[in-house]
């Protein structure tokens, strides 16, 4: 059975700092890993998707990278900004393409 | 293209009623899915439909919860006598492909 998990929960960084991420999950069997933004009492916002034939995937400021042998994915967000501030999921594609199994999340604060 | 849609946004219902929470999704798509958020846990597959059949249950409730896609309109959740126990948020989400899968805002379900 797939688990996610997501270290730390939570994160306070002062602005303009880079920082990393970590998304772990139990099952190399993966299908893709989707990375979202989801702000207070709001829906999920698509981050990055890596297919499982990729390493890494890069939109502006953010990359993300997969790596299926060891279980791991990062995202790496860099020069943040208070406007960074929010929950971010880590969530595994399941095999059969049926579910996303979702981690608890890190909720990131980001100060001016 | 507009995003997937979601409503009521807000739904709030008697111990006893029925709750039915719509989503629809994004043009072009023909999978949806539909996840639970209950206060303090993290996002959890419910059931994953296409057009007029369901092909991923297996995160349903066995009793009280049943969805359904039909070949026009939206897709339906549907809670019969409902509890105080699902009071949640609940996401759809649809998919072109089964690969990326876009988010609606969320129905928050309030059961008093």
């Amino acid at each position: 059975k797939q688990e996610v998990t997501q270290i730390p929960a939570a994160l306070s960084v002062p602005e303009g700092e880079n920082l990393v991420l970590n998304c772990s999950f139990t099952d190399s069997a993966i299908y893709n890993l989707q990375w979202f933004r989801q702000d207070p009492g709001k829906g999920l916002t698509s981050l990055l998707l890596i297919q499982s034939s990729q390493r890494e995937q890069t939109s502006g400021r953010l990359n993300a990278s997969l790596d299926k042998s060891s279980g791991r994915s990062t995202l790496y967000i860099a020069a943040s900004q208070p406007g960074d501030s929010a929950t971010y999921l880590c969530a595994a594609i399941n095999q059969a393409g049926t579910a996303l199994i979702f981690g608890k999340g890190t909720t990131l604060s980001v100060s001016s | 293209n507009a995003g997937v849609m979601q409503n009521p946004r807000h739904l709030v219902r008697r111990r006893g009623q029925e709750a039915r929470l719509r989503c629809s999704p994004m043009k072009g798509h023909s999978h949806v899915y539909w996840y639970r958020q209950l206060p303090e846990e993290g996002l959890k597959f419910m059931v994953y439909l296409q057009k007029e059949n369901i092909i991923d249950e297996s995160g349903m409730p066995k009793e009280r919860f049943s969805a359904e896609f039909p070949k026009e309109g939206p897709s339906i959740l549907r809670i019969q006598q409902v509890v105080r126990g699902d009071s949640a948020a609940y996401f759809c989400a649809s998919s072109p492909d089964r690969h990326e899968q876009y988010f609606g805002p969320g129905t928050r379900l309030t059961v008093t």
